[in-house]
């Protein structure tokens, strides 16, 4: 049990199909995220919510679109996605200091969702 | 760009010696440094976290961070099979809207054989 909980585990979609991923986080954090991990390749951000604002969009394509409807739950809607979309996502939450910069602020993740695009 | 380098490894060490993993990068102003463990296909978990320069101890494991060298390094003695996973390097490299923008290397696959 990682404190922060994602469904589906695995997902097969093909490219016109729409989806959502969905995230949810017990551990009374302020902000969450999306990962994304491909092979031979770093975590790469994705998008941040902090205290239920999208404060960070990395240049994702728009066929990835972020909901936070509340400082616990976190969704990543997927429409017309490409094979090279591929991948694991991962949602992670911490707890950020609103006033200023945090100097230890660790990031929990879930399991992810491991997408494949056919 | 800010960056995070870590040798991609696969690094292979015997059973009860010492593995050292090392982290460099880009943004010199960075104060926070993160280790993170990831086994083969499940999620990145949290080991050690260090920010200040010098040595920091956790049991078997040993962070060690030089800012002026913008090097980082996790050392683990007594290398168990099970210490088997990939550990993956994560710089703070400032915050927007408040929240930490953790900057994390592509991870270094470390092997120990019985």
């Amino acid at each position: 049990e990682t404190g922060v909980t994602q469904t589906p585990r695995h997902l097969v979609m093909g490219m016109t199909n729409k989806k959502s991923l969905k995230c949810e986080q017990h551990l009374g954090h302020n902000a969450m995220y999306w990962y994304k991990q491909s092979a031979k390749k770093p975590l790469e951000l994705m998008f941040v919510y902090n205290f239920k604002e999208q404060t960070e969009n990395n240049s994702v394509p728009s066929r990835f679109s972020p909901e936070c409807p509340n400082s616990s739950h976190l969704f990543l809607h997927l429409h017309t996605l490409q094979p090279e979309d591929s991948a694991l996502y991962l949602c992670a939450s911490s707890q950020d200091n609103p006033t200023g910069r945090a100097l230890y602020s660790p990031l929990h993740f879930g399991n992810g969702t491991r997408l494949t695009v056919t | 760009q800010k960056e995070v380098e870590q040798n991609s490894g696969p690094l292979s060490v015997p059973e009860g010696a010492i593995a050292s993993l090392n982290c460099t990068y880009s943004d010199r102003g960075s104060q926070s440094f993160f280790w993170y463990r990831q086994y083969s296909g499940k999620s990145p978990e949290l080991i050690m976290f260090i920010y200040s320069n010098g040595d920091k101890e956790d049991g078997r494991f040993t962070a060690q961070l030089n800012k002026a060298s913008q090097y980082v390094s996790l050392l683990i003695r007594d290398s168990q099979p099970s210490d088997s996973a990939t550990y993956l390097c994560a710089v703070n490299m400032g915050t927007q809207g408040g929240s930490e923008k953790l900057v994390f290397g592509k991870g270094t696959k470390l092997t120990v054989n019985p």
